[in-house]
C-alpha cells in the first residue's frame, strides 16, 4: 500500500483480556518498529525488526508484550492480560534498510477499562 | 536515553523563519542528526535527517555545526499548519542499531 497501515484504529479492552494489534508496512521496507505513546507523554520504543535478524526487544515494558513480523511483511503486536496502564497510541513505523526516514502509521488507540 | 537537548516549547509569527535548536554534544562519528514531528493526533512525519553537510528538502533546511554539537531547524515561511511537536534525534544510519529514540521534543505554536 501506499503508507503504513494499522488496525484497528481503536480499541477499547476490559482489563486481563489480551489483545492484538496490527501493523501493515509499506512494501519493500524491510525495517519494522512499535513506539507507544501515552496521552501526553513521548514516544517510547518497543521493539525493532530488521529483515531476517533477530528482533530489538529491549524497548518492551514486561513479558505481557511480544511482538512477530511474518514473512518479513506484517507485524502484531501482542498484549496479554492487559493493564489500565497500557492505555496509550500503539505506533507502527517502517523504512527501508539503510536509515531511510521512518513512515509513520496512525496508530491504534487503546484504552484499557 | 535521548541523546539530544531542545528547549520545551517556542513561538513564531506566521510567514516568518522559525529556527529550531538542538544540542548533541555527545554525537558520535557515525551518528546522523533526524528531525520529525507530530501535528496533534497524528504519528511522526519525517523532515530531514543529516550527518555533516547542511542539507535542505521542500519542508525545512538542516544546519549542522561543524563541530556537529549542535543544529538548527529552519521552516523558512512557517504557516499555521506547522504548529507540531518537533523532535531531533541521532542515531546510527542503517544496520541493526538504526532504531529512533524520541525524547520530548519542542512545541512549535505559530501565531497568526
Amino acid at each position: 500500500g501506499a503508507g503504513v497501515s494499522q488496525s484497528p484504529s481503536n480499541k477499547v479492552t476490559e482489563k486481563g483480556k489480551d489483545v492484538e494489534l496490527r501493523c501493515d508496512p509499506i512494501s519493500g521496507h524491510t525495517a519494522l518498529y512499535w513506539y507507544r505513546q501515552s496521552l501526553g507523554q513521548g514516544l517510547e520504543f518497543l521493539i525493532y525488526f530488521q529483515g531476517n535478524s533477530a528482533p530489538d526487544k529491549s524497548g518492551l515494558p514486561s513479558d505481557r508484550f511480544s511482538a512477530e513480523r511474518t514473512g518479513g511483511s506484517v507485524s502484531t503486536l501482542t498484549i496479554q492480560r492487559t493493564q489500565q496502564e497500557d492505555s496509550a497510541v500503539y505506533l507502527c513505523a517502517s523504512s527501508l534498510a539503510g536509515g531511510y526516514g521512518y513512515t509513520f502509521g496512525s496508530g491504534t488507540r487503546l484504552t484499557v477499562v | 536515553d535521548a541523546k539530544t537537548t531542545q528547549p520545551p516549547s517556542m513561538d513564531c509569527a506566521e510567514g516568518r523563519a522559525a529556527n529550531l535548536p538542538c544540542n548533541h554534544s555527545t554525537i558520535s562519528g557515525n551518528e546522523y542528526v533526524y528531525w520529525y514531528r507530530q501535528i496533534h493526533s497524528q504519528g511522526p512525519q519525517y523532515i530531514i535527517h543529516g550527518l555533516k553537510n547542511n542539507e535542505t528538502n521542500e519542508m525545512a533546511s538542516l544546519i549542522i555545526t561543524e563541530d556537529r554539537k549542535s543544529s538548527t531547524l529552519i521552516l523558512p515561511h512557517a504557516t499555521l499548519r506547522d504548529t507540531a511537536v518537533y523532535y531531533c534525534i541521532v542515531a546510527n544510519y542503517g544496520g541493526a542499531t538504526n532504531k529512533l529514540i524520541f525524547g520530548t521534543g519542542t512545541l512549535l505554536a505559530v501565531q497568526p
